[in-house]
C-alpha cells in the first residue's frame, strides 16, 4: 500500500495569507487527489492532480483559490490562497493505487 | 449526484460487544470503501468492496456489499477500545477512479 506524508501537519494562519501544503508518496502514482474536511463534516473532493496536465477541479473549487502543482509522479502541492476563516479545515492528499485508495495524515489548517 | 447515508450517526458500546454500521447509497455502488479516522487525523484504509454479495474481513472487522449493490455494512466482532474512532464509507463514482463521495461518518465509542 502507498505511504503518504504531508507537510505541514498543522498550521495557524492569518486571513489574507496563503499556505502551501506538500504531499509526498513513497511510490509513483498516476492519480493524486486533494480533499477537504471542514469541521464536523465529511470529506469533499477539491481536485484531481495528474502529472503532466492541469488539475481538474470539482464544482465549487477554482484554480485561483486552490492552485495545485504536480511536478512528478510522487509529489504534489496544494496552495490555499487568500485565506479566510471558512478555509479552516483538514486538507488531505489521496492516491489511487491498485484499485485501492489511500489518504495522507492530513494538514489541519486554522485561519484566524 | 450520489449520496451516502450512514447509520447510526454515533454508537456507544461496551468492550466485547458486537456492532454494525450501515452505509446506504442513493445509486448503485461500483466501489465501496471503508475507512477509519481518529479525531483530526487522516483516514486509515480498511476495505474495498466491488462485487455484489462480496464480503471481506480483516482481523475482527467484516464488511459486506449487498447483492443489489446499494448498501454496505461494517461489522465489528468483540469490540475493543482500539476500535474507537470515526468510520466513513466512500463510494466510487463508477466513471472516474479516486473521486469518492463520502457518508457523514459514524462515531464509535467503546467503553472498557
Amino acid at each position: 500500500s502507498a505511504v503518504i506524508s504531508q507537510k505541514p501537519s498543522r498550521d495557524i494562519c492569518q486571513r489574507g495569507t496563503s499556505l502551501t501544503i506538500q504531499c509526498q508518496v513513497d511510490s509513483q502514482v498516476t492519480m493524486m487527489f486533494w480533499y477537504r474536511q471542514q469541521p464536523g463534516q465529511s470529506l469533499t473532493l477539491i481536485a484531481t492532480a495528474n502529472q503532466g496536465s492541469e488539475a481538474t477541479y470539482e464544482s465549487g473549487f477554482v484554480i485561483d483559490k486552490f492552485p495545485i502543482s504536480r511536478p512528478n509522479l510522487t509529489f504534489s502541492t496544494l496552495t490555499v490562497s487568500n485565506m479566510s476563516p471558512e478555509d479552516s479545515s483538514i486538507y488531505l492528499c489521496s492516491v489511487f493505487e491498485g484499485y485501492e485508495q489511500y489518504f495522507g495524515p492530513g494538514t489541519r489548517l486554522t485561519v484566524t | 449526484s450520489q449520496e451516502l447515508e450512514q447509520s447510526p450517526q454515533s454508537l456507544i458500546v461496551q468492550e466485547g460487544k458486537n456492532l454494525t454500521i450501515n452505509c446506504t447509497s442513493s445509486k448503485t455502488l461500483y466501489g465501496l470503501y471503508w475507512y477509519k479516522q481518529k479525531y483530526g487525523e487522516g483516514l486509515i484504509f480498511l476495505m474495498m468492496l466491488q462485487k455484489g454479495g462480496e464480503e471481506k474481513s480483516h482481523e475482527k472487522i467484516t464488511a459486506k456489499l449487498d447483492e443489489k449493490k446499494q448498501q454496505s455494512s461494517l461489522h465489528i466482532t468483540a469490540s475493543q477500545p482500539s476500535h474507537a474512532g470515526i468510520y466513513l464509507c466512500g463510494a466510487d463514482s463508477g466513471t472516474s477512479y479516486g473521486k469518492l463521495t463520502f457518508g457523514q461518518g459514524t462515531i464509535l465509542t467503546v467503553h472498557p
